[in-house]
């Protein structure tokens, strides 16, 4: 299966700033998740990233503040925008599992809190 | 909005002990089912996908069970090792969809 390096694995950012997570996988895939754990809570789809096209955001995500970027099949970027403390979370990059049923294989996280 | 419910939240189990938790999901509509163990500062780790009802996965010492009837699956870990210390998530996948549901997990701290 895929592996994919996630970073940064962990950052403590200042309210208003921006901060951008890559993820680079080590074999071409088609599609790249992007997930977001709040304390205490599920892992939650934020969007899918398509090379060549803008990512679909599921409901309660925006572009504005979850600018991605999928410049080729084996890497993407996700940023979280303008921060407030309620953004501190763990942030995921996933591809499918190769005939794993929709599977996930996923990146070792992004562990961000906001001050 | 799927509902998929894992209990419990958190567990402290002694070397040794065996022990289990749940996942429940929608009973229709069933699609699949992944069970994942997730370790601090790690990637979450596929550890079985379930997908008949009545189907029984083991891995070492760890086992899981389905349920699709009655929308319900256990994972069991047999005489608990302090390494299986970990969340465990479980993902429900209707038909249709290839997003799952996930449930918030259940954290296992298993004490030397």
């Amino acid at each position: 299966s895929a592996v994919i390096s996630q970073k940064p694995s962990r950052d403590i950012c200042q309210r208003g700033t921006s901060l951008t997570i890559q993820c680079q996988v080590d074999s071409q895939v088609t599609m790249m998740f992007w997930y977001r754990q709040q304390p205490g809570q599920s892992l939650t789809l934020i969007a899918t990233a398509n090379q060549g096209s803008e990512a679909t955001y599921e409901s309660g995500f925006v572009i504005d503040k979850f600018p991605i970027s999928r410049p080729n099949l084996t890497f993407s970027t996700l940023t979280v925008s303008n921060m407030s403390p309620e953004d501190s979370s763990i942030y995921l990059c996933s591809v499918e599992s190769e005939g794993d049923l929709y599977g996930y294989t996923f990146g070792s996280g992004t562990r961000l809190t906001v001050v | 909005i799927l509902n998929v419910e894992q209990s419990p939240q958190s567990l402290h189990v002694q070397e040794g002990d065996s022990t289990n938790f749940t996942c429940s999901f929608p009973s229709s509509n069933f699609y699949a089912l992944h069970w994942y163990r997730w370790e601090t500062a790690k990637s979450p780790e596929a550890l079985f996908v379930m997908t008949l009802n009545g189907d029984e996965k083991k891995k070492g010492r760890i086992s899981a069970t389905l349920n699709t009837k009655e929308g319900y699956s256990y994972l069991y870990i047999k005489g608990s090792q302090p390494e299986d210390s970990a969340t465990y998530l479980c993902a429900f996948l209707s038909g249709g969809s290839y997003i799952p549901t996930f449930g918030r997990g259940t954290s296992l701290i298993v004490h030397p």
